[in-house]
């Protein structure tokens, strides 16, 4: 099982720039989440799905956007790229919101 | 908000030494989760508890969950080099909307020197 795909792994970006990183898994969870990990600070929630058609803000959403029209896909968008974005993002999914949380490889993004 | 504080942030051992790490919170958990994850990669789930109390192993890894609901342990016995790492703790918290989030401790970077 291929379990939570994440692309790319890895993306440098300039300043205003746009892109989607996308995240992708095959066990049919309903609970889908966003987390940007940065030195000494943890995981920190970006934006979570409870279903198809339905997102929500985490903790540090600003700067990203989601959508989710499949169960199986949950892109987040950065609209302007900054170098504050510059982390380690990795999506996860879960069979329901609070429940143990299986992830993807990560994206390591860098904005310059 | 419902933060985990999580200690040591880093420990250097040696070899075949027993490791100690914990989790506390000021809020009350019903479920506490560990993690570990490798360099390059995502956190893998290493155990999960569900009962004030309870003492969960895995291989040479041992949890408990806190009586007080406010807090957990991991240990790991006899440690090898591929435990290198950083160990996250995680739990359920009510966020402002309506489901359930998961929070993570800062993490406990492990270093094992042979």
């Amino acid at each position: 099982n291929a379990g939570v795909t994440q692309t790319p792994k890895f993306q440098v970006l300039k300043t205003g720039q746009s892109m989607t990183l996308q995240c992708a898994q095959d066990m049919n969870h309903e609970y889908m989440s966003w987390y940007r990990q940065d030195p000494g600070m943890g995981l920190r929630l970006i934006h979570y799905s409870v279903g198809a058609g339905i997102t929500d803000q985490g903790e540090v959403p600003n700067g990203y956007n989601v959508s989710r029209s499949t169960t199986e896909d949950f892109p987040l968008r950065l609209l302007s790229a900054a170098p504050s974005q510059t982390s380690v993002y990795f999506c996860a999914s879960s069979s329901r919101a609070g429940a143990e949380a299986f992830f993807g490889q990560g994206t390591r993004l860098t904005v310059v | 908000g419902q933060q985990l504080n999580q200690s040591p942030q880093s420990m250097f051992i040696q070899e075949g030494e027993d490791v100690s790490m914990n989790c506390t919170s000021s809020s009350i958990f019903n479920t506490w989760l560990w993690y570990k994850q490798e360099p390059g990669e995502g956190p893998v789930l290493l155990i999960a508890l569900y009962k004030a109390g309870e003492l969960t192993s895995n291989g040479r890894l041992t949890a408990q969950f806190g009586i007080t609901r406010k807090d957990s342990f991991l240990n790991i016995s006899a440690s090898i080099p591929s435990d290198v790492g950083i160990y996250f703790c995680a739990g359920p918290r009510i966020s402002s909307g309506s489901a359930r989030q998961l929070t993570f401790g800062s993490g406990t970077q492990l270093t094992v020197l042979p």
